[in-house]
Order: C-alpha cells, then sequence, then structure tokens
C-alpha cells in the first residue's frame, strides 16, 4: 500500500547535538512538507519542497534544514540553532494539483534531554 | 494574511448525537480549497472532507458533511451519529497558494471532541 513513513516514532536528543528525521513516501507526489505541532497549537510549516533538488523556507524555518534529493525523500534535519526543537513532527506530501490535501506520515515526537 | 480560525478548544457530545465544529477563514483569494483533518491521540492526521470555494454543494463523505457558508466565511463540520471512535482533536485547513503551484495548507489550532457514552 502507498503512504508516508516516518521513522522514528520517538527520539532523544542531547542539547547542542543535530538530529535527522526520516520521511519517505511511495505515493509519486511531487510536493512534501515537513509540519510541526506543539500542545494546543495547529501546525506550521518548517520548510516544503515542490519537486525534487529544490525546498524553501516555510513560516517557522530558522534551526532546521532540509535536503530533496530523490522524489521519495524529504530529511529534516534540527540544528542545534533550534532553540525550542521538543514537539512533534508531522512529514506530509501531495500531488501539485488543485483540490487535493495532503497525506501524512504518523509523525516523530522529538524531546530535547 | 490568510488565517483560519477555530474558537471551540474542547466540546463534548453523547454518543449518536449530531456535532457540528466551527472553523471561520479569511482570505482575500478567491478560489481557495478548505479541508477537514481528525487527529487521533496517536498522532497520525486524517483527512476527512474537502469543499472547494466554487462548489455549490456542501460537500459530504459518510458521517462527515461540510457546512459551507461562504459570505460568512465559514466552513464548519458536521459528523452525524457520533461514535466513540470520533473522539479527537479535528483540524480546519485552508489551501494557499504560495510561491506557485505547491498548495500549501494553513491550519486552525484545532477543536478536541470527547464523545460521551
Amino acid at each position: 500500500d502507498g503512504g508516508i513513513t516516518q521513522s522514528p516514532k520517538y527520539l532523544f536528543r542531547k542539547e547542542g547535538q543535530n538530529v535527522t528525521l526520516s520521511c519517505e513516501q511511495n505515493l509519486n507526489h511531487d510536493a512534501m512538507y515537513w509540519y510541526r505541532q506543539d500542545p494546543g497549537q495547529g501546525l506550521r510549516l518548517i520548510y516544503y519542497s515542490q519537486i525534487v533538488n529544490d525546498f524553501q523556507k516555510g513560516d517557522i524555518a530558522e534551526g532546521y534544514s532540509v535536503s530533496r534529493e530523490k522524489k521519495e525523500s524529504f530529511p529534516l534535519t534540527v540544528t542545534s540553532a533550534q532553540k525550542n526543537p521538543t514537539a512533534f513532527y508531522l512529514c506530509a506530501s501531495s500531488p501539485n494539483r488543485d483540490g487535493y490535501g495532503y497525506t501524512f506520515g504518523s509523525g516523530t515526537r522529538l524531546t530535547v534531554v | 494574511a490568510q488565517k483560519i480560525t477555530q474558537t471551540q478548544p474542547g466540546m463534548f457530545v453523547q454518543e449518536k448525537e449530531a456535532v457540528t465544529l466551527d472553523c471561520t477563514y479569511d482570505t482575500s483569494d478567491q478560489s481557495y480549497g478548505l479541508f477537514w483533518y481528525k487527529q487521533p491521540s496517536s498522532g497520525e492526521m486524517i483527512f476527512l472532507i474537502y469543499q472547494g470555494s466554487y462548489d455549490e454543494q456542501n460537500a459530504t463523505e459518510g458521517r462527515y458533511s461540510l457546512n459551507f457558508q461562504k459570505a460568512r466565511k465559514s466552513a464548519n463540520l458536521v459528523i452525524s451519529a457520533s461514535q466513540l471512535g470520533d473522539s479527537a482533536m479535528y483540524f480546519c485547513a485552508m489551501r494557499e497558494f504560495y510561491g506557485g503551484a505547491t498548495n500549501k495548507l494553513i491550519f486552525g489550532t484545532g477543536t478536541l471532541l470527547a464523545v460521551q457514552p
């Protein structure tokens, strides 16, 4: 079955360390997205990519980096520059056409210890 | 700027009753799309229903319907015959064209629905 796989489900990081969250899709979707979710808040866009080898900053890109070397993969790196990285991270993908929403992964919960 | 507002942080409903979750939006675009997603405690986001701004009929998907009032800029979700499995966080979202063809979605803060037996 087609879908989006995020790994790991839970991740613990020490302060000052970079960490990479994985996102893989086999839906043949062109666009991929990373969102951050904090308690009591909606989803905020970190980065998005419309095509391979191209990506743009979202609303809260500071302290994060991404790459899009393959259509299927859109990993997110949380760097030590991100001041408050503890959150739930959701990856999504969509076709680049009207009327289509997102298919989401199951999320990664990152905790900084 | 485009914005989604969900004014109900939490709601209770009795099993088998209908419930309406409110959503208002703000946009200057003529063409836009509105979505509802369900997020159970496990965290995944599940697509429920979609309404295009030019659709004349309200969208329906099984027990879900979207009460679209364009002049009021509201897109309320109606769940009929609530079930215990409907207990979850519900998010309203709007499609925004961001720098081209990509369907960037902006989300409201969500409504936590609890279905009571």
